[in-house]
């Protein structure tokens, strides 16, 4: 089955440090990845995916992610955060279901403190 | 403005009722999805609908039950059947294809007292 893991469930840095989100997958196919970035009680908004072609992928806000097959990851980073950082991230995989539909299957989330 | 519209954006529920949530969307997507979201859990889903008057099971579907009979609007009841039902719900959509973004609404949080 395809799924996804986030490590680390809490991240904290400094303002104007690097971000790193990790998220390994687990994929018998090719895998489409996406990274949402969600803000107090609002819904998810897309940063990035990846589907095919180059492996780092550049998305909204200065987030990017690389795909990276060899160790099965697609890690989230900026190079400086800003206090406007702080949310929760959530990596998730495109699946295909028994009956042949698409659905997402979600990572159980990172949130993001920025210290100032 | 396309977007996803879901009411009411607070809800409250004695035990023993069933109450409705409402999704609906103007992007013309063909699939709809309702979410279940727990603090430490992510995002469960429910029920997922890929075209009109046809809907799947998701992951935790028991107590829950939905209906597709616009194209438009994927409303989700939750029933007395469902245990534990304090939660924050959202509601998505997207076109067909495993590489297609879903778009989220503001979320439903209900409550019950």
């Amino acid at each position: 089955a395809q799924s996804v893991t986030q490590l680390g469930s809490h991240v904290s840095v400094s303002e104007g440090a690097l971000v790193l989100l990790r998220c390994n997958y687990s994929s018998s196919v090719p895998p489409y990845l996406f990274w949402y970035v969600q803000y107090p009680n609002q819904g998810l908004q897309l940063l990035l995916k990846y589907t095919t072609g180059a492996t780092l992928v550049k998305g909204i806000n200065g987030f990017e992610a690389e795909f990276k097959k060899s160790e099965t990851s697609f890690h989230l980073t900026k190079p400086s955060a800003h206090m406007s950082d702080a949310a929760e991230y959530f990596c998730a995989v495109s699946v295909i279901t028994n009956f042949g539909n698409e659905k997402l299957t979600f990572g159980t989330g990172t949130r993001l403190t920025i210290i100032p | 403005d396309g977007g996803i519209t879901q009411s009411p954006k607070y809800l409250f529920r004695k035990e023993g009722q069933n109450v409705t949530l409402s999704c609906e969307q103007n992007l013309n997507h063909d699939a709809m999805y309702w979410y279940r979201q727990d603090p430490g859990q992510g995002l469960r889903l429910i029920y997922y609908s890929q075209i009109v008057n046809d809907f799947q099971k998701g992951d935790i579907a028991e107590g829950y039950s939905v209906s597709r009979e616009k194209k438009e609007s994927f409303p989700l009841t939750v029933t007395s059947a469902q245990k534990n039902p304090t939660a924050f719900y959202l509601c998505a959509s997207s076109m067909r294809g495993r590489n297609t973004e879903a778009f989220f609404g503001q979320g439903t949080r209900l409550t019950v007292v």
